[in-house]
């Protein structure tokens, strides 16, 4: 059974600072992982998508990375501003057929002015 | 629609009643996902269809719980004799059909806050 975890569960950092959030899983057979972000009384909005061959995606001052042999991927956010404050979430979808995705429970992010 | 529309956007109702909570799907998107959040947690996967019919219906806690999409569109989760437990935001969304660029993307729902009291 997929499971995932994400470390920390909250971080604060001053505005300006370059930050990495983690994302561990325990099945290295993925097909694909996700990051969203999620602000409060929200749906979640897709940021990155990495397919299992790829290595790393980069979206502006966002960059995933996946090393699936070791069931790890990062997010690394460059220049934080105020408005990135929001809940990232890592997300996985496991080979097999099933589309469903397994979720962590997110890392709280506040970014500080 | 331009988004994912979901109604109720919240819901208080009694433990033992009947609940139904709609998913209006991007226009267009054959795919369609329910997840269920709770507080402080990850969202957790209930039912996936393509087009009319349930895909994968694996993360239905048990038969109280139950979905449609009768037209291959808009979408119902039903929840029969609600209980406490039952009490989440229940997530909803959307993606192209597999085999098209952007199909593994998943456009969510502002979701539905369900309480039961």
């Amino acid at each position: 059974k997929q499971e995932v975890t994400q470390i920390p569960a909250a971080l604060s950092v001053p505005e300006g600072e370059n930050l990495v959030l983690n994302c561990s899983f325990t099945d290295s057979a993925i097909y694909n992982l996700q990051w969203f972000r999620q602000d409060p009384g929200k749906g979640l909005t897709s940021l990155l998508l990495i397919q299992s061959s790829q290595r790393e995606q980069t979206s502006g001052r966002l960059n995933a990375s996946l090393d699936k042999s070791s069931g790890r991927s990062t997010l690394y956010i460059a220049a934080s501003q105020p408005g990135d404050s929001a809940t990232y979430l890592c997300a996985v979808r496991s080979l097999g057929g099933s589309e469903k995705l397994v979720f962590g429970k997110g890392t709280k992010l506040t970014v500080n002015p | 629609g331009a988004g994912v529309s979901q109604t109720p956007s919240n819901k208080v109702t009694e433990k033992g009643k009947y609940v139904e909570l709609r998913c209006d799907p991007i226009s267009g998107h054959t795919a369609l996902y329910w997840y269920r959040q709770s507080l402080g947690q990850g969202p957790e996967f209930l039912i996936y269809f393509q087009g009319t019919g349930a895909a994968d219906d694996s993360g239905l806690p048990n038969d109280r719980f139950f979905a449609v999409r009768p037209e291959g569109s808009v979408s119902t989760l039903k929840i029969q004799r609600t209980e406490r437990g039952d009490s989440a935001v229940y997530l909803c969304a959307s993606s192209l059909r597999q085999g098209t660029a952007g199909a593994n993307v998943l456009t969510f729902g502002a979701g539905s806050r369900l309480t039961v009291l």
